[in-house]
């Protein structure tokens, strides 16, 4: 059971748009900033979105994210093929359970 | 480049003892913190500890403490993992990555999978 709540898995048709949820606590999304993970079939995890709604260099801007109160979203528009992945969201947790939580992942699939 | 480099895949019998690196570049590593994430076959990330190579400074996930040990070598810009006595319920694959102001996690190594069995 993860601290973090994502829907197991989301899909839309290529072109559209999709979100993908992220809900925690006062202790940790609700305090500290969260990040957005792109993990493709068989590859390590890639940053896409970092303090709620910052994109690293290189990523495009179909991503987004955001943050309200203790929940968070991350956003995909023009969806590929390419975007199949799982997606997981993470921040700091600053009760005793640990530093660092992640949430479930959500499974992307463009139909 | 910014990189991690992890050590290759491992083969283990339950009992016996592992220690894997991970390898920084292209940055100073005594400067970020460089965490552990395990991910089990077909399961999602698990955070299992973080270490400052600056001074060592050490944080465990409590699902790992005792589990595991985390350590660093500045000198030759490494990070380890190690067990002292494998089960087979730590095959997985395990992933170094660094982390940057906010908690976030920029860089990933390329993960190391290791395998316990009898």
């Amino acid at each position: 059971q993860s601290v973090l709540t994502q829907p197991p898995s989301v899909s839309a048709a290529p072109g559209q748009k999709v979100t993908i949820s992220c809900s925690g606590s006062s202790s940790n999304i609700g305090n500290n900033y969260v990040s957005w993970y792109q993990q493709l079939p068989g590859t390590a995890p890639k940053l896409l979105i970092y303090d709620n709604n910052k994109r690293p260099s290189g990523i495009p801007d179909r991503f987004s994210g955001s943050k309200s109160g203790t929940s968070a979203t991350l956003g995909i528009t023009g969806l590929q093929t390419g975007d199949e992945a799982d997606y997981y969201c993470g921040t700091w947790d600053s009760s005793l359970s640990a530093d660092v939580v992640f949430g479930g992942g959500t499974k992307l699939t463009v139909l | 480049e910014v990189q991690l480099v992890q050590s290759g895949a491992e083969v283990k019998k339950p009992g016996e003892s592992l220690k894997i690196s991970c390898k920084g570049s292209g940055y100073s590593f005594t400067s970020y913190w460089i965490g552990w994430v395990r991910q089990m076959p077909g399961k999602g990330l698990e955070w299992m500890g973080i270490i400052y190579p600056g001074d060592s400074d050490t944080r465990y996930s409590p699902s790992f403490q005792g589990q595991v040990t985390i350590s660093a070598d500045k000198s030759i810009s490494t990070a380890y993992l190690q067990w002292s006595s494998l089960k087979a319920s730590d095959t997985a694959m395990y992933y170094c990555a660094r982390s940057v102001i906010g908690g976030a996690f920029d860089i990933w190594g390329q993960g190391t999978m290791v395998t316990v069995s009898s």
